[in-house]
């Protein structure tokens, strides 16, 4: 089965504190993904990566930055958290090949900036 | 960005009845997937269809990708307690982006149907 993890379920910061949401599957997938999941919003894409090292912004990557340092590791990092980035966070990742597009998620981390 | 319009967005059923929802859009798409997400958990992969015209099978979910390959379809039949929660249609359009594959790893989401079973 694959399987992705997220560091933390439930997360609390600060206005202006810097933040690290840290995501790893154990399948080698090339793809790795960010979005963040709101009300009304659905889910919306962050960041990706489709190889170490590398990185395109998603539709949203304003207040964001990652870091794909190792296949498996897909860093989300907020410079300087905001209260508007208050969201549920999902990270996915998938093969690169014929089935590309089957993502698998994470089981998110919610996060509050007070 | 593209637009996936999902219907209906909530629905309340009896244990036992079956349920359809679709997704559409304006634009072609090359692949239809449709999850599943528990309340506070990520989604989970249900059914993906590469095909225009295929119908797919997953236990007791059925899954179309429409002929003009601008909608698709699930349906859950003989529902039941456990099949509560949120349903997601995602789409994958053509290539785009610097990268020359990179851009057809990008998924566009439905905003989902709210599923309650009333035992």
């Amino acid at each position: 089965d694959v399987k992705v993890t997220q560091s933390s379920r439930y997360l609390v910061k600060r206005t202006g504190e810097k933040v690290f949401l840290e995501c790893v599957q154990d399948m080698d997938h090339e793809n790795m993904f960010w979005y963040r999941q709101d009300p009304g919003l659905g889910l919306r894409l962050i960041y990706f990566s489709y190889d170490v090292k590398m990185k395109e912004k998603g539709d949203i990557p304003e207040g964001y930055s990652v870091s794909r340092e190792k296949k498996e590791r897909f860093s989300l990092i907020l410079e300087s958290a905001s209260t508007n980035q208050t969201s549920m966070y999902l990270c996915a990742s998938s093969w690169r090949g014929a089935r590309n597009n089957e993502q698998f998620f994470g089981p998110g981390t919610r996060l509050t900036v007070l | 960005g593209q637009q996936l319009n999902q219907s209906p967005q909530s629905m309340f059923i009896q244990e036992g009845e079956d349920v359809s929802m679709n997704c559409t859009s304006s634009s072609i798409f090359n692949t239809w997937l449709w999850y599943k997400q528990d309340p506070g958990e990520g989604p989970v992969l249900l059914i993906a269809l590469y095909k225009a015209g295929e119908l797919t099978s997953n236990g007791r979910l059925t899954a179309q990708f429409g002929i003009t390959r601008k909608d698709s379809f699930l349906n859950i039949s003989a529902s039941i307690p456990s099949d509560v929660g949120i349903y997601f249609c995602a789409g994958q359009q053509r290539s785009r982006g610097i990268y020359s594959g990179a851009g057809s790893y990008q998924l566009t989401f439905g905003k989902g149907t709210k599923l309650s079973v009333i035992p």
